[in-house]
């Protein structure tokens, strides 16, 4: 069944990075996008970004362009995504889910990473 | 500030009937990009409800169906039961931003 396996948890400082790795099974990895989302505490679904994993295009949300970097290592089958010049907003559960083919509708989701930034 | 707007809570006794809008533009619902609707409950990740305005994914019961008109999308849960006490978010495609774009979410609680 596909399965898509996230990091733990991370507690870090503001300014500092994070990153985030979500391991894919049960499918071809390099058959569909992987995106990434997060959820704020007490709040709606952010999208930050997808890669494609076959060819490694990228797109990024516009709110987080030069602060993201999405990266695949097919090799593993795993995406990362890293997010830099953290600050307290930055604090939320990180989703990757898989895009469907011709949609954007995920039908399957990452367990979330809860990041916490705190001085 | 959500690109698409839902309404933060709305309610409804066992047994009757619920729907949730979402509220886009022309630069997303408006241009025609599909809507998908997710069920989110408590410390868990979302699941998938509608896809493509108005499909149902294998498992999710019939009670549930959407639909889209202009730059607007509902969601409708007829039957209500205890068990569909969640947040739902809609989700679109914005042309402008060219990125995924998401209501705030709405908070369905059964009397």
């Amino acid at each position: 069944q596909v399965q898509l396996e996230q990091s733990g948890a991370e507690v870090t400082k503001p300014g500092a990075s994070v990153k985030v790795s979500c391991k894919a099974s049960g499918y071809s990895f390099t058959a569909y996008y992987i995106h990434w989302l997060r959820q704020a505490p007490g709040q709606g679904l952010e999208w930050l970004g997808w890669i494609n994993p076959n060819s490694g295009d990228i797109n990024y949300a516009q709110n987080f362009q030069g602060r993201i970097t999405i990266t695949r290592d097919t090799s593993i089958s795993a995406a990362n995504m890293e997010l830099r010049r953290l600050n307290s907003d930055d604090t939320a559960v990180y989703y990757c889910a898989r895009g469907d083919l011709g949609s954007y509708a995920y039908a399957y989701w990452g367990q979330g990473t809860l990041v916490t930034v705190s001085s | 500030q959500s690109v698409l707007t839902q309404p933060p809570s709305v309610s409804g006794a066992p047994g009757q009937r619920v729907t949730i809008s979402c509220t886009g533009s022309s630069s997303n619902i408006g241009t025609g990009y599909d809507v998908d609707w997710y069920q989110q409950l408590p410390g868990t990740a979302p699941r998938l409800l509608i896809f493509g305005n108005n499909n149902r994914p294998s498992g999710v019961p019939d009670r549930f169906s959407g639909s889209k008109s202009g730059t607007s999308a509902s969601l409708a849960i007829t039957g209500l039961q205890a068990e569909d006490e969640a947040d739902y978010h809609c989700q679109s495609y914005d042309s402008r931003l060219n990125g995924v774009v998401f209501g705030g979410g709405t908070k369905l609680t059964v009397l």
